[in-house]
């Protein structure tokens, strides 16, 4: 059983501040992980992947990846009440993707 | 928007009737995949398609559930026997594949069982 751990949360961040979200994955043949973003009632949104160990920035947005301790973070700088939702951390076996039930992130005016 | 169309977005139906939901993923992606969620749980696998082949199909998938990709287009999925705990959103979500395989989601379709 291919599995993705996540805080719950909540984790409340002030506006402007850096939100810290971090996921465990079980499956170390998985090679690609991916956060998506979901609203509530809404579908998930893909927001950052990340393929190789090390860091990969778009934006706000920074994806942290490090395959020998299984381990997958995302980094949200300057974090704007837009930016409240539940952030989803999954990982692909080729055959499917598998999800973490998610971290609800509130950010704070 | 995704490309990726999902319908009916909601609906409510009697248990013990049946359900189909349609899929059309975006035009040039091969892989079609499914997945269901409830409240605050992640999305739960379901099964996945490449092309008209469906190539895995999750084993908490009772025999009440089936899909369909007939032509490797749009793909349908199939609730007989609604029962109350198939209240969820049922997600499609559609790839290209390839080395670097991401999927992006339809916008739901929301099912109440009563």
């Amino acid at each position: 059983q291919k599995e993705v751990e996540q805080n719950s949360g909540p984790l409340s961040v002030p506006e402007g501040a850096i939100a810290s979200l971090n996921c465990t994955y079980s499956d170390r043949g998985s090679q690609s992980f991916f956060w998506y973003r979901q609203y509530s009632g809404k579908s998930p949104e893909l927001i950052m992947f990340i393929y190789s160990n090390g860091d990969k920035e778009d934006g706000r947005f920074t994806a942290q990846l490090n395959k020998a301790s299984q381990y997958v973070s995302l980094l949200i700088r300057d974090s704007q009440p837009s930016d409240s939702a539940t952030y989803l951390c999954a990982g692909d076996t080729g055959n499917q993707f598998y999800f973490g039930t998610g971290t609800s992130l509130t950010v704070i005016p | 928007d995704t490309g990726v169309s999902q319908d009916p977005r909601h609906k409510i139906t009697k248990r013990g009737q049946n359900v189909t939901f349609r899929c059309d993923p975006i035009s040039e992606h091969n892989r079609l995949y499914w997945y269901r969620q409830t409240l605050g749980q992640g999305p739960e696998f379901l099964t996945y398609f490449q092309n008209e082949a469906q190539l895995e199909k999750s084993r908490l998938l009772s025999d009440r559930f089936s899909a369909e990709r007939p032509k490797g287009s749009f793909s349908t999925l199939e609730i007989q026997r609604t029962e109350q705990g198939d209240s969820a959103m049922y997600l499609c979500a559609s790839s290209a594949g390839g080395r670097r395989n991401t999927i992006y989601f339809g916008e739901g379709s929301w099912l109440t069982v009563v």
